[in-house]
């Protein structure tokens, strides 16, 4: 099956630790996206990466670091710095060339105590 | 500039009526205007998208209608299910250095009433 998975489905975290979340994707894209989702206020963006080992800055990055070493994967990790982790993290793709529709995957539920 | 708002924030409509969601931007660098469907613990998926250099796109029971002059666009359901129950959000896209990029509406929760 051609996709993105994302993985775990749900993690949880003790506040101060470092954690990284998955995302790989088979559908031969080079762009790619991290959001974060919380009730209420839409999807924003954490990082985007266009090719591999590069990599922006979106509207909410502070606390978030991510890599592109391979073209299939983009993993976000959400540091202790990160305020308020907890919440629903989507990863997205995109082809590259003229075309804008962002496929996403199944997310990642992050819960810190 | 870059946001997009999204009303009204929750929904409901009984089974066979016009669910209505509308969004209103201010960038009129936007280029492409699409609608994410998402089912809870899912991630969104594209349910139906336009350019802004139409006016009107249907497929199937669900219409875009685009209003550059007044930037707004609106999402009807026709005939709704409640299989439609989900949270829908509006989206535009813009680029930036190549880079394209999507700012999302708040969304809405749809609730379907049999």
């Amino acid at each position: 099956d051609g996709g993105i998975t994302q993985s775990p489905k749900y993690l949880f975290r003790k506040e101060g630790q470092n954690v990284t979340l998955s995302c790989e994707q088979n559908l031969n894209h080079d762009a790619m996206y991290w959001y974060r989702q919380d009730p209420g206020q839409g999807l924003r963006l954490i990082y985007y990466s266009q090719i591999v080992n590069d990599f922006q800055k979106g509207d909410i990055a502070e606390g978030y670091s991510v890599s592109r070493e391979k073209k299939e994967s983009f993993p976000l990790t959400v540091t202790s710095a990160q305020k308020n982790p907890t919440a629903f993290y989507l990863c997205a793709s995109k082809p590259s060339g003229r075309t804008y529709e962002q496929y996403f995957g199944p997310g990642t539920r992050l819960t810190v105590t | 500039q870059q946001q997009v708002k999204q009303s009204p924030q929750s929904l409901i409509v009984q089974k066979g009526g016009i669910s209505i969601i509308n969004c209103a931007y201010e960038n009129t660098a936007f280029d492409y205007f699409p609608w994410y469907q998402q089912f809870p613990g899912k991630g969104p998926a594209l349910l139906i998208a336009i350019r802004p250099d139409v006016s009107e796109k249907k497929e199937g029971r669900f219409t875009i209608s685009f209003n550059k002059s007044a930037k707004q666009f609106s999402l009807h359901i026709m005939d709704s299910q409640p299989g439609d129950s989900a949270t829908y959000f509006c989206a535009a896209s813009w680029a930036r250095r190549g880079a394209q990029k999507l700012v999302f509406g708040q969304g809405t929760r749809l609730t379907i009433n049999p």
